[in-house]
């Protein structure tokens, strides 16, 4: 059975930095590309990263870019996203997600909340 | 960056009812490799999303055959033939052609 847990969430002040782990089991983690998505309290899915199955590229949003990275150990079976200058409008839910080559986002972790608030 | 216009934005029906939910692009999401990656998902309250449908028409494993996608170019449309009460939820159209991928706002189906 596919699993994609996160965690790592919290409540932080604006400015600090956090760091998002996924952790994968039930497929080959090392064979595919992963994102991580958010999704602020109410509001709509919004794409944030991508990184693909061997490290060999990564994408942001441009609302993240330059303050996030998407990093991943296939040796561990995790993917990361580090959050640095966290603002009010990072709070949210962040999921990752498995994709495969037909663009299919076919399996999505349960979601770790993350606050921004002083 | 690709903007998706879903409508309704609620959708209110009867256990049976067929409906239909409209996915519009600001542009083609046929890729040059001759894919259009347009997805489906369902988001049911206090979970995460549940993928139903992708390459436009394919249906995830597990899914019912009830739901069903079509369309091609910048219209897609997810039709559900005969509604039953676990398919309440907001229901998101995503695009994967160009970058970064996007979501539709939303539609969120509500049962009589």
């Amino acid at each position: 059975e596919v699993q994609l847990v996160e965690s790592g969430g919290g409540l932080v002040k604006p400015g600090s930095s956090l760091k998002l782990s996924c952790v994968a089991s039930g497929f080959t983690f090392s064979s595919y590309g992963m994102h991580w998505i958010r999704q602020a309290p109410k509001k709509g899915l919004e794409w944030i990263a991508l990184i693909y199955y061997d490290s060999s590229n990564k994408y942001y949003a441009d609302s993240v870019k330059g303050r996030f990275t998407i990093s991943r150990d296939n040796s561990k079976n995790t993917l990361y996203l580090e959050m640095n200058s966290l603002r009010s409008e990072d709070t949210a839910m962040y999921y990752c997600a498995k994709i495969t080559g037909s663009g299919d986002f076919d399996y999505w972790g349960q979601g770790v909340m993350v606050t921004v608030s002083s | 960056d690709v903007v998706l216009t879903q409508t309704p934005p609620t959708l209110l029906a009867t256990i049976g009812q067929s409906v239909s939910i409209s996915c519009r692009s600001s542009q083609s999401l046929l890729h040059s490799n001759g894919n259009t990656y347009l997805n489906w998902l369902l988001q049911r309250t206090g979970q995460s999303p549940q993928p139903l449908i992708y390459l436009v028409s394919k249906l995830e494993s597990g899914v019912p055959n009830r739901f069903s996608g079509s369309g091609s170019g910048t219209d897609f449309t997810l039709k559900i033939s005969g509604v039953e009460a676990e398919d309440l939820g907001v229901y998101y159209c995503m695009q994967f052609t160009h970058y970064p991928p996007t979501f539709g706002s939303g539609t969120k189906l509500e049962i009589k």
